[in-house]
């Protein structure tokens, strides 16, 4: 079993849809969790981070951490074209150094149709 | 801001061949790292830097070395490719501080035939 399991879409949905991503993860020691963004044909960039288990939320971004059942979620709230990207979640047993190197999930390609 | 600059950006190589992908960051980040990012595999670590003069494996690191001998260049050498190592490179860096985000570059597209 991987220790980070996403699942890889394609998703679709239509303009202004709540759109809900996850990911399930196996090492309990992970304490750090983020979500990136990745455009076509660009680097992946920092969507949303949370230390433990809660929820952050970020306009129309939320993240959810369930650590008992070992199980991340974004939602991303009136959904937009521009959102149209891959999703990675990416997790951590401690952020920087050389304790900080992130387990990417697979990432989930998400389109939203106008 | 430059931020993260990877060169570069595209790459066709031969089989047996060698090559350097180079990396540099403007940001003073201490924490430098490597990834390969294949279909249906994900990004995948290859190696790491904490520091100048300090670098460690990842999780695929065969057929690659790196060096860091500055703060802000992260160069990662093929030493011989082969058509497995065909694959999106990217570069990150990071403060390394807890809560600090992993900066990427835009890619090198490598292709070895």
């Amino acid at each position: 079993q991987k220790e980070v399991e996403q699942d890889p879409g394609p998703l679709s949905v239509p303009e202004g849809a709540i759109v809900s991503l996850n990911c399930t993860y196996s090492n309990s020691a992970f304490q750090y969790f983020m979500w990136y963004r990745q455009y076509s044909r660009k680097g992946p960039e920092l969507l949303m981070y949370t230390y433990s288990s809660g929820n952050k939320e970020d306009g129309r971004f939320t993240a959810q951490v369930d650590k008992s059942s070992k199980y991340i979620s974004l939602f991303i709230r009136d959904s937009q074209p521009s959102d149209s990207a891959t999703y990675l979640c990416a997790m951590s047993t401690n952020y920087g150094g050389s304790q900080g190197n992130l387990i990417f999930g697979k990432g989930t390609k998400l389109s939203v149709k106008p | 801001n430059a931020g993260v600059t990877q060169t570069p950006k595209f790459q066709v190589l031969k089989t047996g061949q060698s090559m350097t992908l180079q990396c540099a960051q403007d940001m003073n980040h201490e924490y430098m790292s490597w990834y390969r990012q294949d279909p249906g595999m994900g990004l995948r670590l290859i190696h790491y830097s904490v520091g100048a003069g300090i670098t460690d494996q990842g999780e695929v690191p065969n057929g690659y070395n790196v060096s860091r001998s500055t703060t802000e260049d992260f160069p990662l050498r093929l030493l011989s490719a082969a058509p497995s190592q065909t694959s999106v490179y990217f570069c990150a860096s990071s403060a390394g501080e807890k809560g600090s985000p992993l900066h990427f570059g835009n890619g090198t597209r490598l292709t070895v035939t």
